[in-house]
């Protein structure tokens, strides 16, 4: 299957910090990605669809000032969390999706707001 | 009520047997199926995917969808303890103008003993 790479995998940050996460495809092009959110022994959340050259579509109750995403290119898509707090600490996971429409994900970025 | 209900388990099975994993949904226009394997603090990887009502096997794996009874089941054959991860499942609608979001199941948690 296709590959997808998330960076950093584990990021440790302090209260009102930015932090950025990057989402890439490797070996296929996507046009569209996703970025979940899951707690732990919960399911995926869904935040937002981020599609390239245009504004993300968040899901009802994500702030898109606090959840900033960048889809620049066919093969990478950011997510900065703007002013971090403990309560946005979380395993964050993307997900590409190719053109036969299958969804990929990336192994996740494991966020503590210190 | 939950658009995908999957029971979260856990299923506890010994080593060689049939598992057998289920989903039920309630939006008929969901067009898309799959099963993803998640293992703990990874993101999920893509087990199986399928389109159409019926059967669709792959190695050890059969994914089977019933969509006049709005249900979907992955069958694990000659079960080994590599197995043991959260299985959960996921559809999606064939209408763009949904981005082609997933829709998650719980998961369910399975464990097989050696």
């Amino acid at each position: 299957g296709a590959v997808v790479s998330q960076h950093p995998s584990w990021v440790i940050c302090k209260s009102g910090t930015s932090v950025k996460i990057e989402c890439r495809s490797l070996d296929f092009q996507a046009t569209t990605m996703f970025w979940y959110r899951q707690f732990p022994k919960q399911s995926l959340m869904l935040m937002a669809t981020s599609n390239e050259g245009s504004k993300a579509t968040y899901e009802q109750g994500v702030e898109k000032d606090k959840f900033l995403i960048n889809h620049a290119s066919l093969t990478l898509s950011t997510l900065t969390v703007t002013s971090a707090h403990p309560e946005d600490s979380s395993f964050y996971i993307c997900s590409a999706r190719d053109d036969r429409e299958q969804q990929f994900f990336g192994p996740g970025t494991r966020l503590t707001v210190l | 009520q939950k658009e995908v209900e999957q029971d979260p388990g856990p299923l506890s099975v010994p080593e060689g047997a049939i598992v057998s994993l289920n989903c039920t949904y309630s939006n008929s226009a969901f067009q898309y199926f799959m099963w993803y394997r998640q293992y703990s603090r990874k993101g999920p990887e893509l087990l199986m995917y399928t389109y159409s009502s019926g059967n669709k096997e792959d190695g050890r794996f059969t994914a089977q969808v019933d969509k006049s009874s709005k249900y979907i089941s992955l069958f694990i054959r000659d079960s080994q303890p590599s197995d043991s991860a959260t299985y959960l499942c996921a559809m999606s609608l064939s209408n763009s103008n949904s981005g082609y979001a997933l829709n998650f199941g719980k998961g369910t948690s399975l464990l097989v003993t050696p």
